[in-house]
């Protein structure tokens, strides 16, 4: 079974500063990992995946992630935090069957919430 | 495209009520999911459907919720009788059999008194 691990329920940065979400996962066969966005009293919002390929993931309003398989982590960077980043945000995983099609399950992390100061 | 649709948004019920909650998925969907969010637990999966057919259920939490998909367009999620303990945000998501990913509705915020 997998599991998603996020360090970090609450995260704080100045207007500018460089975000960073962290995101561990585990799973025995290949993942398929995916960074959601949840604005107050909306759903879920994807920001981007990562399936195959170009392990540097890059999303919606300049987030972008890199699957790093030797340390586990898919974490999700900003260069400069911007105030409508304020929001939570979820890790998850999901993974493949033997065909190569995703089961279609997602686990979900706990969700860390973004905070971003003037 | 209107996306995935719930209804309604917010629901007040109280103890012992019956509650159903409702999802349209995006047309052209095959795989649709419910979830459900609370402070404590996070986002859990109850249940989802695959072709209208329930592929696995494991994650609802008792036979007071049910879940339905007469067709391709209409889903329902009922909690009978309710008990202040459902008070959550439920959340109703699609996908394509090929896609991955998955795009969710605007949830249906239930308070049970």
């Amino acid at each position: 079974a997998q599991s998603v691990t996020q360090l970090g329920s609450h995260v704080s940065v100045s207007e500018g500063a460089l975000v960073l979400l962290r995101c561990n996962y585990s799973s025995s066969v290949p993942p398929y990992l995916f960074w959601y966005v949840q604005y107050p009293n909306q759903g879920l919002q994807l920001l981007l995946k990562y399936t195959t390929g170009a392990t540097l993931v890059k999303g919606i309003n300049g987030f972008e992630a890199e699957f790093k398989k030797s340390e586990t982590s898919f974490h999700l960077t900003k260069p400069s935090a911007h105030m409508s980043d304020a929001a939570e945000y979820f890790c998850a995983v999901s993974v493949n069957n033997a065909g190569g099609t995703s089961y279609g399950k997602l686990t979900f992390g706990q969700g860390t919430i973004l905070t971003v100061h003037p | 495209d209107a996306g995935v649709i719930q209804s309604p948004r917010h629901e007040v019920t109280e103890m012992g009520q019956e509650v159903t909650l409702r999802c349209k998925p995006i047309s052209g969907h095959d795989y649709l999911f419910w979830y459900r969010q609370t402070m404590m637990r996070g986002l859990e999966l109850l249940i989802y459907f695959n072709n209208n057919v329930p592929i696995d259920d494991s994650g609802m939490p008792e036979d007071r919720f049910s879940a339905k998909m007469p067709n391709a367009s209409f889903s329902t999620l009922k909690i009978q009788p309710s008990e202040p303990r459902d008070s959550a945000v439920y959340f109703c998501a699609s996908r394509t059999s090929f896609g991955e990913t998955q795009y969710f509705g605007p949830g249906t915020r239930l308070l049970v008194l």
